[in-house]
């Protein structure tokens, strides 16, 4: 069974500063990994989709990175901004007779002006 | 990408009735999908609905409590019955694009 794990649950920091959100998933067959932010009480908004062929990809100043050998990917912020306060989703997605997405619990980024 | 539109945006509603929340999507897609998000929780698929064709539901959802339908391919809807307090979340309705899924905004349900 997939699992989906974030850390860390919950992450303040300086407006301006880098950083680097985690995500660990438990079963590398994977098809692909979906970033989303979400706003409180907001839906979902897609930020980076990274192919299981793929290593990374870009936008912005987003960068996510996938390892699908040691189950992980990788969230990175350059340049943080109050802006980008919300939470932060990694969903795996599965191909079995359907397609299929396993969310992580969420990291919560807080950036202070 | 997929614009997906949700009716309503949030309800207060009482113990033992019955919402039924819209969703919409402004292109035709196969697949569309149901999740719950409860207070501080991540998101669990309720159900898979394919049009013209029984919703398959997710172990813990049943069709008597979460009834949906999908009449054509742009159309979902997604009934919460018999309310309860532990029914108080956000639905999300979601679909599939090229190999990238999008959300709807979400409908906020709190259940007194």
């Amino acid at each position: 069974k997939q699992e989906v794990t974030q850390i860390p649950a919950a992450l303040s920091v300086p407006e301006g500063e880098n950083l680097v959100l985690n995500c660990s998933f438990t079963d590398s067959a994977i098809y692909n990994l979906q970033w989303f932010r979400q706003d409180p009480g907001k839906g979902l908004t897609s930020l980076l989709l990274i192919q299981s062929s793929q290593r990374e990809q870009t936008s912005g100043r987003l960068n996510a990175s996938l390892d699908k050998s040691s189950g992980r990917s990788t969230l990175y912020i350059a340049a943080s901004q109050p802006g980008d306060s919300a939470t932060y989703l990694c969903a795996v997605g599965r191909m079995d007779s359907s397609y299929k997405l396993i969310f992580g619990s969420g990291t919560r980024l807080l950036v202070r002006p | 990408s997929a614009v997906i539109s949700q009716k309503p945006s949030r309800d207060i509603c009482q113990r033992g009735t019955s919402l039924t929340i819209q969703c919409q999507v402004d292109s035709q897609v196969t697949m569309m999908f149901w999740y719950r998000q409860q207070p501080g929780q991540s998101l669990t698929l309720i159900a898979t609905a394919n049009q013209g064709s029984e919703a398959t539901y997710e172990s813990g959802f049943v069709i008597d409590k979460f009834p949906i339908s999908r009449p054509n391919l742009t159309f979902s809807t997604l009934t919460v019955s018999n309310m309860s307090p532990e029914d108080s979340s956000i639905y999300l309705c979601s679909v599939v694009g090229i190999n990238e899924q999008f959300f709807g905004p979400g409908t906020r349900l709190t259940v007194l």
